[in-house]
């Protein structure tokens, strides 16, 4: 099972530049969730999706953009990259929404503002 | 709304030793709770998850959890370390009406030979 995949996997980008982070999962899940993960703060959450064609904001959802058009990719777009968005991303899926579903996590997307 | 709170941000302990991982939690209702692993440069692995069935949890490689509910703490143990139990633990709350979930800042475990 390929699981949650996310590409690329490394990337440095110049301030200004827009790009787009790749999701993908094979396990039919409908929750599917983005977070940044920064030294001594933990994972927090950018944007999430409760299945295709809806999607709601976390708690750090400002300079990112996302749709699902499928149950299988959600994208995470970066609008004009900022120093600040310097991070690792994590893209993450569960089986449905509710609390008490564990998540299944991708490999991160290392990325570098310059 | 919830929150996490992981005590100490590095723990060191001897192979062989008792490993003591602190998480509380603040939620105004019955929480979900989660302990996940992540090695270095890859993702997050679920340890063991809490979700109202018994208070002490057994998760994967030796791991266990006991939801208290009056310390409002998840606290993650394992009778003995092993080198290869060095990595970063989250713990983690959700609700079941929530579709968020809050994790921790970390602690990052090293096991000295």
């Amino acid at each position: 099972n390929a699981g949650v995949t996310q590409t690329p996997k490394f990337q440095v980008l110049k301030t200004g530049q827009s790009m787009t982070l790749q999701c993908a999962q094979d396990m039919n899940h409908e929750y599917m969730s983005w977070y940044r993960q920064d030294p001594g703060m933990g994972l927090r959450l950018i944007h999430y999706s409760v299945g295709a064609g809806i999607t709601d904001q976390g708690e750090v959802p400002n300079g990112y953009n996302v749709s699902r058009s499928t149950t299988e990719d959600f994208p995470l777009r970066l609008l004009s990259a900022a120093p600040s968005q310097t991070s690792v991303y994590f893209c993450a899926s569960s089986y449905s929404g509710g609390g008490n579903q564990p998540q299944h996590f991708g490999d991160g997307t290392r990325l570098s503002i310059l | 709304a919830q929150s996490v709170t992981q005590l100490g941000s590095h723990v060191s302990v001897s192979e062989g030793a008792l490993v003591l991982l602190r998480c509380n939690y603040s939620s105004s209702v019955p929480p979900y709770l989660f302990w996940y692993v992540q090695y270095p440069n890859q993702g997050l692995q679920l340890l063991l998850k809490y979700t109202s069935a018994a208070t002490l949890v057994k998760g994967i490689n030796g791991f266990e959890a006991e939801f208290k509910k009056s310390e409002t703490s998840f606290h993650l143990t394992k009778p003995s370390a092993h080198m290869s139990d060095a990595a970063e633990y989250f713990c983690a709350v959700s609700v079941w009406s929530g579709n968020q979930f809050y994790f921790g800042t970390g602690t990052s475990l090293t096991v000295i030979p």
